[in-house]
């Protein structure tokens, strides 16, 4: 089973500031099967992107994806008030299961 | 517009079975794609329960596979989730989710239910 280790747990930024999030698989993933979600408080997860660096339909061009093989990684390149919240990534795995990543928390600083 | 709404007892007694309902509207289950549950813990992360093909093929997380049964039925355009012998740590909000073949990714979702296994 391939586990998803995300990093760091919290990133504490202004608004205006670059995100760098990072999630790295415990074996190698197709980067057709990668994606991650945004989650804010008592709200279902948002698709962000997928195949590891798609963006997913109405989502705004500061956020992208990149990576391959064990490691990926979400950017958000100027940070907006309303990306404040929970990032997950995502994979399938050959074995017909998938996976999230523990989540990093996007906070105020 | 693809909606999904869940549906379902907050209230769980140890040792039952959980049962949830995801309808689905704007879209035929039985046109494709996977279709699939989710839950969250209070102040955790999110877990993959299981999935089921609109073939009806099914796949389990593997932590919680004895325990879970995840069926379809096209002619309500629903599908469902039982989860059997739940103890606390069931407590959850479980999610419905459209799943995109070729991709795998989840790209539609419900608002969430919360279950609460308690005597």
């Amino acid at each position: 089973e391939i586990v998803l280790t995300q990093s760091p747990g919290t990133l504490s930024l202004s608004p205006g500031e670059r995100a760098t999030l990072s999630c790295r698989a415990s074996q190698s993933v197709s980067s057709s099967y990668l994606a991650w979600y945004q989650q804010k408080p008592g709200q279902a997860p948002r698709l962000l992107i997928y195949g590891a660096s798609s963006r997913a339909t109405g989502i705004p061009d500061r956020f992208s994806g990149s990576g391959s093989g064990t490691d990926f990684t979400l950017t958000i390149s100027r940070l907006e008030p309303e990306d404040f919240a929970v990032y997950y990534c995502q994979q399938y795995g050959s074995s017909s299961t998938w996976t999230f990543g523990q989540g990093t928390k996007v906070e105020i600083k | 517009q693809v909606q999904l709404q869940e549906s379902g007892p907050g209230l769980v007694k140890p040792s039952e079975t959980l049962s949830l309902t995801c309808a689905v509207s704007g879209y035929s289950i039985s046109s494709g794609y996977y279709w699939g549950w989710i839950r969250q813990p209070p102040g955790k992360g999110l877990e993959w329960i299981g999935s089921i093909y609109h073939s009806g093929s099914t796949y389990y997380n593997p932590s919680l596979k004895s325990r879970v049964t995840i069926s379809v039925d096209t002619s309500k355009n629903q599908f469902s989730l039982k989860l059997s012998s739940v103890t606390a740590a069931d407590t959850a909000v479980y999610y419905c989710a459209r799943l995109y073949p070729y991709y795998y990714y989840m790209d539609v979702w419900g608002k969430g239910t919360t279950v609460t296994v308690s005597s």
